[in-house]
């Protein structure tokens, strides 16, 4: 099936630094998701992308869904604590069967 | 609105039981998921309805049987359960396809199966 792949894994940074994370993927989509998950819960939505080149912001987030379609990135700028979690990214064509990615874990350091 | 809701939160099975975990959401979504989620793996789809009276399989639905008689319940059931259903597994829904593709999810049910 169909696999999306995200990089890095985890990633341990200081509270205050900018972030980048990125979601790849062998197919084409023409929707990107990018969703946070806190310990115990369900993932959030964060941001959605629905096309190719797009650059979306919420908050201190920003999402481009990427050119080739097979790709989207998610920065987030001066992390605080509670930006700890891990962040998944899906894809989809029409809102059929979405496809998530591993995750990155996001540790933010005092 | 509830958004989407889970029951149960936590669950124990002995292997070779069966239950039903329930997911009801109040939003008039017609697409409804579950997926189930393991460590280093992301979420999985299970089974997915694209409106009442219509289920389809996902990547991994073998142990699991759904069915979408109303628009706003979509339980999963597990008919034998085995310890490889040990999980936590979550329901999504959106609206239909086509129109927003955002995805809302439950909190979940952890199931354990011994």
């Amino acid at each position: 099936g169909q696999q999306l792949n995200q990089s890095p894994q985890s990633m341990f940074i200081q509270e205050g630094e900018d972030v980048s994370m990125n979601c790849t993927s062998s197919s084409i989509f023409n929707t990107w998701l990018w969703y946070k998950q806190d310990p115990g819960e369900g993932p959030v939505l964060l941001i959605a992308l629905y096309k190719a080149g797009e650059l979306t912001s919420n908050g201190r987030l920003t999402a481009q869904f990427g050119i080739t379609r097979k790709d989207s990135f998610l920065n987030i700028s001066a992390s605080i604590p509670s930006d700890v979690g891990i962040y998944f990214c899906a894809g989809s064509n029409y809102g059929q069967n979405f496809v998530f990615g591993p995750g990155t874990r996001l540790s933010v350091l005092p | 609105n509830a958004g989407v809701t889970q029951t149960p939160k936590f669950q124990v099975l002995k292997t070779g039981q069966s239950m039903t975990l329930q997911c009801a959401q109040d939003m008039n979504h017609e697409y409804m998921s579950w997926y189930r989620q393991d460590p280093g793996m992301g979420l999985r789809l299970i089974h997915y309805s694209v409106g009442a009276g219509i289920t389809d399989q996902g990547e991994v639905p073998n142990g699991y049987n759904v069915s979408r008689s109303t628009t706003e319940d979509f339980p999963l059931r597990l008919l034998s359960a085995a310890p490889s259903q040990t999980s936590v597994y979550f329901c999504a829904s959106s609206y239909s396809v086509g129109q927003s593709n955002e995805q809302f999810f439950g909190p979940g049910t952890r199931l354990t199966v011994l």
